[in-house]
């Protein structure tokens, strides 16, 4: 069965800092999305990707998936406390809005 | 309004009660979607549901019982739930995908707050 890894499982980073996130899938992904949870609430959603190749952006967060399609990158510059929480690579099993989420990462901005 | 909004918030019962378990969008979507997502887990898919029909059940026990009674409602019906239900229940929404045969979703995916339910 197909699964997600994230690392590192867990990032406390200085306000400010720059940090990645990776999402290493075992198969080929058709497209792969990320989100936000802060704890004990809903998901967020920030961006998807679909070609091998893709970089998007919002405010201060750049995903990336990987030419193979195996890969995604998370990479938030300039971290501020509200970037802090879990967040979570998913990616879609059948095509048919069947979601299955990575193993998360859980960030901690310090001011 | 791109809100899904669960009720209740939170939810304590015993393991012979009978309880439900509501979610509400009023984006259109014609997707609805439930999760359970245990303490320092991901979410779990539950069940989907496409243009009110049950699509996928993720060989969900019995003691969970989903509803979608019209396009903007979904329920979650509970009966002679165990302590290791207990979990947050997240529900979501989406445009449905409608290519077939292992095609990519396109439609992200939009959260309720979910509902804290604890077995006793």
């Amino acid at each position: 069965s197909q699964e997600l890894e994230q690392s590192p499982q867990s990032l406390i980073v200085q306000e400010g800092k720059n940090l990645t996130i990776n999402c290493t899938s075992s198969k080929t992904l058709y497209g792969l999305y990320w989100y936000k949870q802060k704890y004990g609430e809903g998901l967020i959603f920030l961006m998807m990707l679909q070609k091998g190749g893709e970089e998007k952006s919002h405010e201060k967060i750049t995903a990336k998936l990987d030419e193979k399609k195996q890969q995604s990158s998370l990479h938030i510059t300039a971290s501020q406390p509200s970037h802090a929480g879990i967040y979570l690579c998913g990616a879609d099993k059948t095509g048919a809005n069947n979601l299955f989420f990575g193993t998360g990462t859980r960030l901690t901005v310090i001011p | 309004d791109t809100e899904v909004t669960q009720t209740p918030k939170h939810l304590v019962m015993g393991m012979t009660n009978k309880k439900s378990l509501k979610c509400e969008q009023h984006m259109g979507h014609r997707a609805m979607y439930w999760y359970k997502q245990k303490a320092k887990k991901p979410p779990e898919l539950m069940f989907v549901y496409s243009y009110e029909k049950l699509s996928i059940n993720e060989s969900v026990p019995s003691r969970f019982s989903p509803e979608c009674p019209n396009s903007s409602l979904l329920n979650l019906h509970l009966h002679a739930l165990q302590p290791e239900d207990s979990a947050l229940y997240l529900c979501a929404s989406s445009q449905p995908d409608l290519t077939s045969g292992g095609a990519w979703g396109t439609h992200e995916q939009y959260f309720g707050p979910g509902t804290r339910l604890t077995v006793t």
